[in-house]
């Protein structure tokens, strides 16, 4: 298996612009989490997914964020308009029914 | 509320030294998991353990090893004889019955030669 696949592995955009990250979860996993990480609050979670039903999203920042599952095999993280502030490293994860997260290689955004 | 706390932000270490990473944690769960991840300087997290709320086993692998007390919702994290590739952040993470991991601010390492 490949792992959690994230898209892009980098992104570079200007304040106001649209972003959108892309994930695509282990096959055959339930849970789907989107983490942010900074230097100054450390890993935090924004919204977590159960079979492409969201959960939980207390995370999430403001309605500038929103998250979508369409399917079992894909997920995206849009941030419109983007901030300077939403600089960060966003990680996906994906857990079956056991415990465990396998985290993807992570996505830094900066926004200028 | 869960909570995770490592107390260590920063430790230095030379190369063969030992090091503990410290891990308190709080909850009212009576089932949940404990885990440690490493980030190294390349940015992805990696898995290291999972351990369940109802086995207080200590576990060895290799140079690390970890000891779980619930007495003290302690969960600590030990590398004998470490090494420069050993410099990384370390976290450690709380997973209770929301399914979510609450992790720890994390405690970066530096081993230097």
């Amino acid at each position: 298996d490949a792992g959690v696949i994230q898209s892009p592995r980098h992104e570079v955009t200007e304040m106001g612009q649209e972003v959108t990250l892309r994930c695509k979860p282990i096959s055959g996993h339930d849970y789907l989490f989107w983490y942010r990480q900074t230097m100054m609050r450390g890993l935090e979670l924004l919204i977590y997914f159960n079979n492409n039903v969201p959960i939980d999203d207390s995370g999430m920042p403001e309605d500038r964020f929103s998250a979508k599952m369409p399917n079992a095999s894909f997920s995206t993280l849009k941030i419109q308009p983007s901030e300077p502030r939403d600089s960060a490293v966003y990680f996906c994860a994906s857990q079956p029914r056991g415990p465990e997260e396998f985290f993807g290689p992570g996505t830094r955004l900066t926004v200028l | 509320a869960q909570k995770v706390t490592q107390a260590q932000t920063e430790i230095s270490v030379v190369e063969k030294e030992d090091v503990t990473l410290d891990c308190v944690y709080e909850t009212r769960d009576t089932t949940y998991y404990l885990f440690w991840y490493k980030q190294p300087p390349s940015g992805e997290l990696v898995f290291l353990i999972r351990r369940n709320s109802f086995d207080e086993q200590n576990e060895i692998s290799g140079r690390y090893s970890w000891n779980f007390q619930k007495s003290t919702s302690s969960f600590n994290f030990t590398i004998t004889a470490s090494q420069v590739v050993d410099s990384a952040v370390y976290f450690c993470a709380f997973g209770g019955s929301q399914g979510n991991l609450i992790f720890g601010k994390g405690t970066k390492l530096s081993v230097k030669p």
